[in-house]
């Protein structure tokens, strides 16, 4: 079965400062990943995703993940955060056909000003 | 394009009470819905797959007769949430997949709902 792992809870970085969530994925087949940002009291923004190609993703907002197969890892990164990227972001993992799509635990980023 | 909307997005029930939450692709025609509950501070688990026309696909664990889906047309799934508990409050999230596009079928969220039963 597959499974994420996001292995950091709670990540503060400062305003302007470069960021980067990990992510490791579990999964047989083909992964296909993404990346999600909820805001408190909110649902779920897709921020980038991959499926095949290149594997260096980019996304909204400034966005940017590499998919590294032989690490099973997805991370992501930004170079320069903004006070507003401050949310819940999940990276989750899934098949083709997407009917058993997997989250990790989800990591929350504050942002000092 | 690919917007899905839930409604209400928070609701207040007694104890004992039903709850209705309505979950549309309000841009494109959806065979495939996906009912999340999300913990505060926790991820989402994915409760069941409502599929248009048949009956819905529970997750283990998951109390088929608490929470009742209906998929009634291509844009409208609903979860009812049946004699409420204080246990049941949560934020209950809602996915939709665009059959109508060639490529992966992503699933596209929905805003949630907010439920707190008092």
């Amino acid at each position: 079965a597959q499974s994420v792992t996001q292995p950091d809870i709670h990540i503060t970085v400062s305003e302007g400062a470069s960021l980067e969530l990990r992510c490791n994925y579990s999964y047989g087949a083909t992964p296909y990943l993404f990346w999600y940002v909820q805001s408190p009291g909110q649902g779920l923004q897709l921020l980038l995703k991959y499926f095949s190609g290149d594997t260096l993703v980019q996304g909204i907002k400034g966005f940017e993940a590499e998919f590294k197969r032989s690490q099973s890892s997805f991370n992501l990164r930004k170079p320069s955060v903004h006070w507003s990227d401050a949310a819940e972001y999940f990276c989750a993992v899934g098949s083709y056909n997407n009917n058993d799509m997997r989250f990790g635990a989800g990591t929350r980023l504050t942002v000092k000003p | 394009g690919a917007v899905v909307s839930q409604h209400p997005s928070r609701v207040i029930c007694k104890s004992g009470t039903s709850v209705k939450i309505e979950c549309r692709s309000l841009d494109f025609q959806a065979t495939t819905m996906f009912w999340y509950r999300q913990f505060p501070k926790k991820s989402l688990m994915l409760m069941a797959t409502s599929n248009e026309g048949s009956k819905a696909t529970y997750e283990q664990g998951v109390e088929k007769d608490k929470f009742l889906i209906n998929h009634a047309s291509l844009t409208l799934s609903t979860l009812t949430v049946t004699s409420a508990h204080p246990e049941d409050s949560s934020f209950y999230i809602c996915s939709a997949r665009d059959v109508g596009r060639k490529s992966y079928n992503e699933q596209f969220f929905g805003p949630g709902t907010r439920l707190t039963v008092l």
